[in-house]
């Protein structure tokens, strides 16, 4: 059985460019969530996607945006970078909504804005 | 106010001792409640959900409290391999999952 995976780890981008972070799930899960985690910080909810659909999201503004794909993979997106977007952004995956089971983490990808 | 509170710590305490945490949450409408354990540039990972009757995982014992919205973990016979930060994530109606500061705790020999 595999994690969740998470691409790239490390990532450095300009102020204004745009990002897309990727994550594959845990064999068997149908829900993926994506959180912002500051040094120092608990993990922020940004969204999450159950079987292609967002059903969840935090007080991120739309400029992150996601999908889920049919094989249950996501994309996180944000775009306009601000320098107060670098962070560990952590993907995580769970059966169903994840109410039940809760979720298991990718080992995220570091993004530094400059 | 936050909607899920912990008290950062740290917390530092010698090995054997018995150590616990709180957490409050502020939406009474939340349905679940988990703890996880976050190690130094790792990613947190499940430690255990937590029951309002109370769950105990070898010597880790989680209890919900609904009429006071706190949830606690006690670590019995703390090990020096305890030594992390410790999340309380409470999952709301709404799908948002929201997850505390973290309590950091050192086991010291």
């Amino acid at each position: 059985e595999t994690g969740v995976t998470q691409s790239p780890t490390h990532l450095i981008k300009t102020r204004g460019q745009q990002v897309t972070l990727r994550c594959s799930s845990q064999s068997g899960h149908n829900t993926v969530s994506w959180y912002q985690q500051a040094l120092g910080q608990g993990p922020q909810f940004i969204f999450q996607y159950y079987r292609e659909e967002e059903n969840g999201r935090g007080n991120f503004p739309p400029r992150f945006s996601g999908l889920q794909f049919p094989n249950y993979s996501s994309e996180l997106n944000v775009n306009a970078l601000e320098l107060d977007d670098s962070a560990l952004y952590l993907c995580a995956s769970s059966q169903q909504s994840g109410a039940n089971y809760g979720y298991t983490f990718g080992s995220g990808t570091r993004l530094t804005v400059v | 106010r936050k909607e899920v509170e912990q008290d950062p710590g740290p917390f530092n305490v010698p090995e054997g001792a018995t150590v616990a945490f709180n957490c409050t949450y502020s939406n009474s409408a939340s349905q679940s409640f988990f703890w996880y354990r976050q190690d130094c540039r790792k990613e947190p990972k499940l430690l255990m959900s937590v029951y309002s009757s109370g769950n105990e995982d070898g010597r880790f014992t989680a209890q919900l409290n609904r009429a006071s919205q706190y949830i606690s973990l006690l670590i019995r016979d703390s090990k020096l391999s305890d030594s992390a930060t410790y999340l309380c994530v409470v999952y709301s109606s709404a799908s948002k999952i929201i997850f505390g500061s973290g309590t950091r705790l050192s086991i010291r020999p």
